[in-house]
């Protein structure tokens, strides 16, 4: 798994109402991403991070912010939710592999936004 | 920018016939292409990766896929389904990101049952 642990793993909460959700690595990995994982959507990117407090968007990131403050924990938060935000999250970490980086995703966590 | 089209939201084969899961990918450049599973409940598993190397790539659990570059195809197979093979897959390709890390486009998807 990486050395990837997501908090929690599932979540009920209610519109309105701040979430955040926790992802932590072991293994001093550089780059960390979110997505989200829909029905007939495949995997979204929602953010990236390439460095402590260095963070981009990706395709699907109105509504999310991160932070990363240190290297080993990568936070998304919600900061209202939305029933639109009922989702799968996945956090990943990026190794090097051959001059790549590949993609190693940690167990997710499962929001209902109710 | 890069691309992925799976074919075929869902898949049934039966215990012991050969799977085979379609994957084309558009990309402007040369690309890197995966393929992961997902069992129920649980992240994303690496299955295996074309990195420009040998264009017929083995993975684990005796999937393997061939890169195509004039069909722009990366399908994968197995020649005799087990039970266990029962999860959902997903095609990715990669691209750069504006700070130079590998982004991961994913497909929608293709969940996979085997009938016994």
């Amino acid at each position: 798994d990486a050395g990837i642990t997501q908090s929690p793993r599932h979540k009920v909460t209610e519109t309105g109402t701040p979430v955040t959700l926790r992802c932590h690595q072991t293994e001093n990995h550089r780059y960390m991403y979110w997505y989200r994982q829909d029905p007939g959507h495949g995997l979204r990117l929602i953010h990236y991070s390439y460095g402590v407090k260095d963070t981009d968007k990706g395709e699907v990131s109105d509504g999310y912010s991160v932070s990363r403050s240190k290297t080993e924990d990568f936070l998304l938060t919600l900061e209202s939710a939305t029933s639109s935000q009922t989702s799968v999250y996945f956090c990943a970490i990026s190794e090097s592999w051959g001059g790549k980086n590949i993609q190693y995703f940690g167990a997710g966590t499962r929001l209902s936004v109710l | 920018a890069q691309s992925v089209t799976q074919l075929g939201s869902h898949v049934s084969v039966s215990e012991g016939a050969l799977v085979l899961l379609r994957c084309n990918y558009s990309s402007s450049v040369p690309p890197y292409l995966f393929w992961y599973v997902q069992y129920p409940n649980q992240g994303l598993q690496l299955l295996l990766k074309y990195t420009s190397a040998a264009t017929l790539v083995k993975g684990i659990n005796g999937f393997e896929a061939e890169f195509k570059k004039s069909e722009t195809s990366f399908h994968l197979t197995k020649p005799s389904a087990h039970m266990s093979d029962a999860a959902e897959y997903f095609c990715a390709v990669s691209g750069k990101s504006n700070f130079g890390n590998e982004k991961l486009t994913f497909g929608t998807g293709t969940r996979l049952t085997i009938i016994p």
